[in-house]
């Protein structure tokens, strides 16, 4: 299967910051990649998904000034949280959607990001 | 570390008849479990969860997991299958001591009518 990296693995800030988060696919061209949210003892939320050369589009209740997605090739897109707040502190996890000639897109994770906003 | 495994690619079974779909875990310590489901073109959707209590979890769309820790599996079950069930289902698993979540590699399910 495709390799999926993010980067930073952590990150800590200060709130009012920015941070941004990187999600890449190394070894596939990724047109659709998917961005979720994990809270402590919660499960995954889908958040936006990110179509390569177009703007993303955010799940219901998903403030999308405050994630900024950008997906500007096919193997990278990125994550903003900006003006960062303790409430922002997360888990991140990127994924990217293959289509592989099938009708579904097939999902692989990457490792994920933790951000933690002081 | 902890780690989740989907040993079937794809499960195929027939409209009305049930389902199952294979989960077996490892972890350190006690186990948080999920199950999602990713439709055609969409983002995974949570499917159900255990985190403690019953070993019998139900979830969205008729859908069910049993908890077995002598055979550490989370096995997804459903009494009777629909076409519309055909899908990608995600395992995944958490240490409670670690929030950092890792997916199974995904099974796909086709029902056929």
């Amino acid at each position: 299967g495709a390799v999926v990296s993010q980067h930073p693995s952590r990150v800590i800030c200060k709130s009012g910051t920015s941070v941004k988060i990187e999600c890449r696919s190394l070894d596939f061209q990724a047109t659709t990649m998917f961005w979720y949210r994990q809270f402590p003892k919660q499960s995954l939320m889908l958040m936006a998904t990110s179509n390569e050369g177009s703007k993303a589009t955010y799940e219901q209740g998903v403030e999308k000034d405050k994630f900024l997605i950008n997906h500007a090739s096919l193997t990278l897109s990125t994550l903003t949280v900006t003006s960062a707040h303790p409430e922002d502190s997360s888990f991140y996890i990127c994924s990217i959607g293959t289509s592989g000639g099938s009708s579904y897109n097939e999902q692989f994770f990457g490792p994920g990001t933790r951000l933690t906003v002081l | 570390a902890q780690s989740v495994a989907q040993p079937e690619d794809q499960v195929n079974v027939a409209e009305g008849n049930p389902l199952t779909v294979k989960c077996t875990y490892s972890v350190s310590g006690n186990p948080y479990l999920f199950w999602y489901v990713q439709y055609p073109n969409r983002g995974l959707q949570f499917l159900l969860k255990y985190i403690t209590g019953d070993n019998l979890v139900k979830g969205s769309y008729g859908f069910e997991a049993e908890f077995n820790k002598s055979q550490t599996s989370f096995h997804l079950k459903k009494p009777s299958a629909l076409v519309s069930d055909s899908a990608l289902y995600f395992c995944a698993v958490r240490d409670n001591d670690n929030n950092d979540m890792r997916f199974g590699a995904g099974t796909r399910l086709t029902v056929k009518p």
